[in-house]
Protein backbone atom coordinates (compact mmCIF):
# COMPACT_ATOMS: atom_id res chain seq x y z
CA UNK A 1 0.00 0.00 0.00
CA UNK A 2 1.29 3.50 -1.05
CA UNK A 3 2.03 5.92 2.02
CA UNK A 4 0.11 8.52 0.76
CA UNK A 5 -2.70 7.71 -2.52
CA UNK A 6 -4.49 10.12 -4.48
CA UNK A 7 -6.97 9.46 -7.28
CA UNK A 8 -4.91 10.70 -10.20
CA UNK A 9 -7.66 12.10 -12.22
CA UNK A 10 -7.76 13.82 -14.71
CA UNK A 11 -11.03 15.61 -12.95
CA UNK A 12 -12.38 17.70 -16.01
CA UNK A 13 -15.12 20.37 -14.74
CA UNK A 14 -16.53 23.11 -16.13
CA UNK A 15 -15.56 26.93 -14.84
CA UNK A 16 -17.55 27.65 -11.37
CA UNK A 17 -17.88 24.70 -10.63
CA UNK A 18 -16.94 22.89 -7.05
CA UNK A 19 -14.37 20.00 -7.05
CA UNK A 20 -13.22 18.31 -4.10
CA UNK A 21 -10.49 16.09 -4.28
CA UNK A 22 -9.34 13.38 -1.57
CA UNK A 23 -6.56 11.75 -0.18
CA UNK A 24 -5.32 8.80 2.15
CA UNK A 25 -2.47 8.12 4.32
CA UNK A 26 -0.89 5.22 5.80
CA UNK A 27 0.96 6.25 8.82
CA UNK A 28 -1.36 7.14 11.38
CA UNK A 29 1.91 8.72 13.66
CA UNK A 30 1.39 11.47 10.97
CA UNK A 31 1.39 15.22 12.34
CA UNK A 32 1.80 17.67 9.37
CA UNK A 33 -0.51 17.52 6.23
CA UNK A 34 -0.20 19.44 3.22
CA UNK A 35 -1.81 20.59 -0.01
CA UNK A 36 0.98 21.48 -2.89
CA UNK A 37 -0.17 22.73 -6.21
CA UNK A 38 1.78 21.97 -9.48
CA UNK A 39 1.65 23.76 -12.77
CA UNK A 40 2.76 21.75 -15.84
CA UNK A 41 6.34 21.45 -16.37
CA UNK A 42 6.72 23.91 -13.27
CA UNK A 43 7.95 23.07 -9.49
CA UNK A 44 5.25 22.23 -6.68
CA UNK A 45 4.43 25.16 -4.55
CA UNK A 46 2.93 24.86 -1.10
CA UNK A 47 -1.26 25.69 -1.24
CA UNK A 48 -1.98 25.16 1.94
CA UNK A 49 -1.46 23.70 5.65
CA UNK A 50 -4.18 20.94 6.79
CA UNK A 51 -5.35 21.46 10.43
CA UNK A 52 -7.48 18.89 12.42
CA UNK A 53 -9.75 22.04 12.83
CA UNK A 54 -9.98 22.43 9.01
CA UNK A 55 -8.88 25.75 7.25
CA UNK A 56 -9.82 27.92 4.46
CA UNK A 57 -8.11 30.21 2.57
CA UNK A 58 -10.66 31.95 0.05
CA UNK A 59 -12.23 29.28 -2.63
CA UNK A 60 -9.75 26.36 -0.95
CA UNK A 61 -11.27 24.54 2.32
CA UNK A 62 -9.01 21.49 3.35
CA UNK A 63 -10.15 18.87 5.99
CA UNK A 64 -8.26 16.58 7.95
CA UNK A 65 -9.95 13.23 9.51
CA UNK A 66 -7.02 11.60 12.01
CA UNK A 67 -9.67 8.60 12.55
CA UNK A 68 -9.70 7.67 9.17
CA UNK A 69 -6.51 8.84 7.62
CA UNK A 70 -8.27 11.11 5.25
CA UNK A 71 -7.40 14.52 3.32
CA UNK A 72 -9.78 15.97 1.51
CA UNK A 73 -9.26 19.68 -0.79
CA UNK A 74 -12.54 21.74 -1.78
CA UNK A 75 -11.80 24.02 -4.45
CA UNK A 76 -15.22 26.34 -5.17
CA UNK A 77 -15.76 28.27 -7.93
CA UNK A 78 -13.14 26.87 -10.48
CA UNK A 79 -11.52 29.11 -12.22
CA UNK A 80 -9.53 28.43 -15.37
CA UNK A 81 -6.02 28.99 -13.78
CA UNK A 82 -7.12 26.51 -11.24
CA UNK A 83 -5.93 23.96 -13.49
CA UNK A 84 -2.92 22.05 -11.99
CA UNK A 85 -1.67 18.71 -10.52
CA UNK A 86 -2.77 18.76 -6.79
CA UNK A 87 -0.22 17.06 -4.65
CA UNK A 88 -1.37 15.23 -1.11
CA UNK A 89 1.46 15.59 1.76
CA UNK A 90 2.34 13.82 4.84
CA UNK A 91 5.35 13.68 6.91
CA UNK A 92 6.44 10.16 7.62
CA UNK A 93 6.19 10.46 11.46
CA UNK A 94 6.59 12.54 14.55
CA UNK A 95 8.04 16.23 13.41
CA UNK A 96 11.56 16.77 14.24
CA UNK A 97 14.31 14.75 13.56
CA UNK A 98 15.62 12.27 10.99
CA UNK A 99 11.44 11.28 10.57
CA UNK A 100 11.16 14.66 9.58
CA UNK A 101 10.34 13.49 5.83
CA UNK A 102 7.83 14.41 3.66
CA UNK A 103 6.22 11.97 1.66
CA UNK A 104 4.17 13.44 -1.83
CA UNK A 105 1.46 11.42 -3.54
CA UNK A 106 1.55 11.39 -7.03
CA UNK A 107 -1.37 14.19 -7.89
CA UNK A 108 -4.31 14.63 -8.83
CA UNK A 109 -4.75 16.12 -12.17
CA UNK A 110 -7.41 19.27 -12.49
CA UNK A 111 -8.40 20.74 -15.69
CA UNK A 112 -10.96 23.71 -15.38
CA UNK A 113 -12.88 24.07 -18.85
CA UNK A 114 -14.20 27.26 -20.32
CA UNK B 1 10.71 36.47 -0.59
CA UNK B 2 12.09 32.82 -0.17
CA UNK B 3 14.49 32.02 -3.33
CA UNK B 4 16.08 28.33 -4.28
CA UNK B 5 17.86 27.99 -7.87
CA UNK B 6 18.94 25.06 -9.29
CA UNK B 7 22.11 25.91 -11.69
CA UNK B 8 20.66 24.26 -14.77
CA UNK B 9 17.11 24.07 -16.07
CA UNK B 10 18.00 21.20 -19.01
CA UNK B 11 21.12 19.15 -19.01
CA UNK B 12 22.23 16.50 -20.88
CA UNK B 13 24.84 13.63 -20.06
CA UNK B 14 26.49 10.52 -21.15
CA UNK B 15 26.22 7.24 -19.84
CA UNK B 16 29.12 7.13 -17.12
CA UNK B 17 29.57 10.76 -16.59
CA UNK B 18 30.08 12.43 -13.33
CA UNK B 19 27.36 14.85 -13.21
CA UNK B 20 26.50 17.69 -11.26
CA UNK B 21 23.60 19.50 -10.13
CA UNK B 22 23.65 22.63 -7.47
CA UNK B 23 21.25 24.04 -5.40
CA UNK B 24 21.54 27.41 -3.40
CA UNK B 25 18.86 29.17 -1.25
CA UNK B 26 19.27 32.67 0.02
CA UNK B 27 17.75 32.28 3.15
CA UNK B 28 19.84 30.88 5.48
CA UNK B 29 17.38 27.54 6.21
CA UNK B 30 19.16 24.58 8.02
CA UNK B 31 16.93 21.95 5.79
CA UNK B 32 17.93 21.44 2.31
CA UNK B 33 16.54 18.37 0.31
CA UNK B 34 16.98 16.46 -3.46
CA UNK B 35 14.12 15.02 -4.93
CA UNK B 36 13.61 13.42 -8.06
CA UNK B 37 10.16 13.25 -10.13
CA UNK B 38 8.99 10.42 -12.71
CA UNK B 39 5.59 10.11 -14.30
CA UNK B 40 3.41 7.87 -11.80
CA UNK B 41 5.93 7.68 -8.98
CA UNK B 42 5.45 11.53 -7.75
CA UNK B 43 8.30 13.29 -5.95
CA UNK B 44 10.83 10.68 -4.42
CA UNK B 45 13.28 12.35 -1.48
CA UNK B 46 16.86 11.27 -2.57
CA UNK B 47 18.67 13.10 0.31
CA UNK B 48 18.28 15.70 2.61
CA UNK B 49 20.45 17.57 5.27
CA UNK B 50 19.98 19.26 8.12
CA UNK B 51 23.15 21.54 8.59
CA UNK B 52 26.43 21.88 7.36
CA UNK B 53 28.31 18.59 6.50
CA UNK B 54 25.54 16.89 7.63
CA UNK B 55 23.64 14.34 5.39
CA UNK B 56 20.46 11.63 5.54
CA UNK B 57 19.48 9.26 2.77
CA UNK B 58 16.55 9.41 1.55
CA UNK B 59 14.60 6.59 -0.16
CA UNK B 60 16.06 6.27 -3.36
CA UNK B 61 19.61 6.73 -2.42
CA UNK B 62 21.38 4.24 -4.63
CA UNK B 63 23.76 6.37 -7.54
CA UNK B 64 23.55 9.33 -5.49
CA UNK B 65 25.98 11.43 -3.53
CA UNK B 66 25.43 14.67 -1.82
CA UNK B 67 28.03 17.55 -0.70
CA UNK B 68 27.03 20.24 1.94
CA UNK B 69 29.71 22.75 2.61
CA UNK B 70 28.04 25.77 3.31
CA UNK B 71 24.71 26.33 4.49
CA UNK B 72 23.07 27.64 1.46
CA UNK B 73 24.48 25.49 -1.40
CA UNK B 74 23.51 21.71 -1.03
CA UNK B 75 24.81 19.51 -4.47
CA UNK B 76 23.69 16.09 -5.61
CA UNK B 77 26.39 14.11 -7.27
CA UNK B 78 25.86 11.66 -9.76
CA UNK B 79 28.88 9.61 -9.87
CA UNK B 80 28.55 7.66 -13.16
CA UNK B 81 25.43 8.48 -14.54
CA UNK B 82 23.40 6.07 -16.17
CA UNK B 83 19.91 6.19 -18.15
CA UNK B 84 17.54 5.05 -15.35
CA UNK B 85 18.91 8.49 -13.84
CA UNK B 86 16.99 10.43 -16.88
CA UNK B 87 14.32 12.34 -14.54
CA UNK B 88 13.43 15.88 -13.20
CA UNK B 89 15.60 16.68 -9.99
CA UNK B 90 14.13 19.17 -7.19
CA UNK B 91 15.83 20.90 -4.69
CA UNK B 92 14.25 22.43 -2.05
CA UNK B 93 14.68 24.23 1.19
CA UNK B 94 12.70 24.61 4.53
CA UNK B 95 10.20 23.33 6.32
CA UNK B 96 7.32 22.72 4.59
CA UNK B 97 9.16 22.89 1.61
CA UNK B 98 10.04 25.42 -0.88
CA UNK B 99 11.05 24.21 -4.10
CA UNK B 100 13.46 25.60 -6.89
CA UNK B 101 12.42 25.77 -10.30
CA UNK B 102 14.35 21.79 -11.09
CA UNK B 103 16.62 20.15 -13.24
CA UNK B 104 15.33 18.17 -16.26
CA UNK B 105 18.29 15.31 -16.69
CA UNK B 106 18.80 13.70 -19.78
CA UNK B 107 21.19 10.56 -20.04
CA UNK B 108 22.17 9.11 -23.14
Amino acid sequence: RKEVEQDPGPFNVPEGATVAFNCTYSNSASQSFFWYRQDCRKEPKLLMSVYSSGNEDGRFTAQLNRASQYISLLIRDSKLSDSATYLCVVNRGNYGGATNKLIFGTGTLLAVQP
Amino acid sequence: DVKVTQSSRYLVKRTGEKVFLECVQDMDHENMFWYRQDPGLGLRLIYFSYDVKMKEKGDIPEGYSVSREKKERFSLILESASTNQTSMYLCASRWPQYFGPGTRLTVL
